[in-house]
C-alpha cells in the first residue's frame, strides 16, 4: 500500500542552523500539508500546498519557514535559523481527490 | 473546550471491553476524522465520516457525529492490547486544498491484557 515517507526520521541541530525535513507523498497526490507536534502538545496545522503554491498558512508558519516540491517527488520544509521552540515531532500528509489526508511517520527535530 | 478535544484525556480498560471516546468541537466543519498514533510515531488515519452523516462504521469502530451538539464519538468494540495508543479527533475546515485539520489534544487508550 502507498504511503507517505520522511526523511531523516530524526534530526538534531544548533539553534541558528537550517534544517530541512523531506517529505515523499503519495505519489499520485495533488494536496500536501505540514503538521507539527510539540512533545504532549496538539498536532498543529502548519501549511498546506497544491499547484505549487501555498494555498493555506497557520500564524506558526512564519517567514523563517518555507515549503517547497524541487521535483515531482519531494516536499521539503525547510527552517531558516531554527530556535529551541522548533523542537517538535513534524508531520507530512498528503491527499488525492477525497478529504482524507494521510500523514508520515515524522520526523523528530531536536534544537540545542 | 477547545475545538476537538477529546473526552476523556485518558482511559484505561480490559482486552474485550468496549472503548468510547468523545469529542466536542465549536465551528461548523467538513467533516471530522479519528487517526491514532502509536508513542512517538506517525499518525494513522481511522475513520471519516462527514457533516450529513450520523453514523458510520469500519469493522470494530464505530463513529457518530452529532452537528447539533458539535460532538462526536469513537467507539472501539471487543478491544485489544495493540489498539494500545493515542486517539485523536480532528475536524476539516476550509476547501479545495486550502483545507486544514484540526486537532484535539488526544485521548491515551490503555487496553491491558
Amino acid at each position: 500500500e502507498p504511503e507517505v515517507t520522511q526523511t531523516p526520521s530524526h534530526q538534531v541541530t544548533q539553534m541558528g542552523q537550517e534544517v530541512i525535513l523531506r517529505c515523499v507523498p503519495i505519489s499520485n497526490h495533488l494536496y500536501f500539508y505540514w503538521y507539527r507536534q510539540i512533545l504532549g502538545q496538539k498536532v498543529e496545522f502548519l501549511v498546506s500546498f497544491y499547484n505549487n503554491e501555498i494555498s493555506e498558512k497557520s500564524e506558526i508558519f512564519d517567514d523563517q519557514f518555507s515549503v517547497e516540491r524541487p521535483d515531482g517527488s519531494n516536499f521539503t520544509l525547510k527552517i531558516r535559523s531554527t530556535k529551541l521552540e522548533d523542537s517538535a515531532m513534524y508531520f507530512c500528509a498528503s491527499r488525492g481527490d477525497w478529504e482524507t489526508q494521510y500523514f508520515g511517520p515524522g520526523t523528530r527535530l531536536l534544537v540545542l | 473546550s477547545q475545538q476537538g478535544e477529546e473526552d476523556p484525556q485518558a482511559l484505561s480498560i480490559q482486552e474485550g471491553e468496549n472503548a468510547t471516546m468523545n469529542c466536542s468541537y465549536k465551528t461548523s466543519i467538513n467533516n471530522l476524522q479519528w487517526y491514532r498514533q502509536n508513542s512517538g510515531r506517525g499518525l494513522v488515519h481511522l475513520i471519516l465520516i462527514r457533516s450529513n452523516e450520523r453514523e458510520k462504521h469500519s469493522g470494530r469502530l464505530r463513529v457518530t457525529l452529532d452537528t447539533s451538539k458539535k460532538s462526536s464519538s469513537l467507539l472501539i468494540t471487543a478491544s485489544r492490547a495493540a489498539d494500545t495508543a493515542s486517539y485523536f479527533c480532528a475536524t476539516m475546515r476550509g476547501r479545495g486544498g486550502s483545507e486544514k485539520l484540526v486537532f484535539g489534544k488526544g485521548m491515551k487508550l490503555t487496553v491491558n491484557p
